[in-house]
């Protein structure tokens, strides 16, 4: 089945402290995206990686850091500097620029 | 500055009350008009694309549409079932591979 994982659904940290989300795909996309969704707001994008070993910052990224060392993988880290880090997180993956994106089924932070 | 602003915000249908969802949208040079659907507490789900004006795509009771400045989706004959939350995004020819989100139109059909 391909599809992409997130893990865990739910996570709870105390705040000081840095926490990893994962996300992996097996569709063979090369890009892969994180966004943030936060009630009565659209999803807001942290980082987009196009291509292994390299990747961007969104609109959001302060706070956030990435790696996509493998094609398969983009590990996200809230770190402590982060000062709103409670949020549905989610990862999504596609072919390419102008491709649709498909989402995984989302992590969240719980952060007090 | 991209914007997508959808509306209403909520949308209550008796079911087979058939209706329209809207996006307006401002792009520099708009690549692809995205509609996902989202359920409570899961990760949107895709629905269609749509590259240039005129351009129509249908799934089942549902049906997207796009001009230079806006996307409709019509939903026909509705069912409990099509409950969600509707999000509309656009992506930029000049920003990459980002996508920019509306902020959805939440849709409750009763029986």
């Amino acid at each position: 089945d391909g599809g992409i994982t997130q893990s865990p659904k739910y996570l709870f940290r105390k705040e000081g402290q840095n926490v990893t989300l994962s996300c992996e795909q097996n569709l063979n996309h090369d890009a892969m995206y994180w966004y943030r969704q936060d009630p009565g707001q659209g999803l807001r994008l942290i980082y987009y990686s196009q291509i292994v070993n390299d990747f961007q910052k969104g609109d959001i990224a302060e706070g956030y850091s990435v790696s996509r060392e493998k094609k398969e993988s983009f590990p996200l880290t809230v770190t402590s500097a982060q000062k709103n880090p409670t949020a549905f997180y989610l990862c999504a993956s596609s072919k390419g620029h102008g491709y649709e994106q498909y989402f995984g089924p989302g992590t969240r932070l719980t952060v007090t | 500055e991209d914007q997508v602003t959808q509306s209403p915000e909520a949308l209550r249908l008796q079911e087979g009350e058939s209706s329209s969802l809207n996006c307006s949208y401002t792009v520099s040079g708009l690549r692809g008009l995205f509609w996902y659907r989202q359920d409570p507490g899961k990760g949107p789900e895709f629905l269609f694309t749509l590259y240039s004006a005129g351009e129509e795509k249908e799934k089942e009771r549902l049906k997207a549409t796009l001009t230079k400045k806006e996307s409709f989706l019509h939903i026909t004959a509705p069912k409990p079932e099509d409950s969600a939350t509707y999000l509309c995004a656009v992506q930029d020819n000049n920003q990459g591979g980002k996508l920019i989100f509306g902020q959805g139109t939440e849709l409750s059909v009763k029986p």
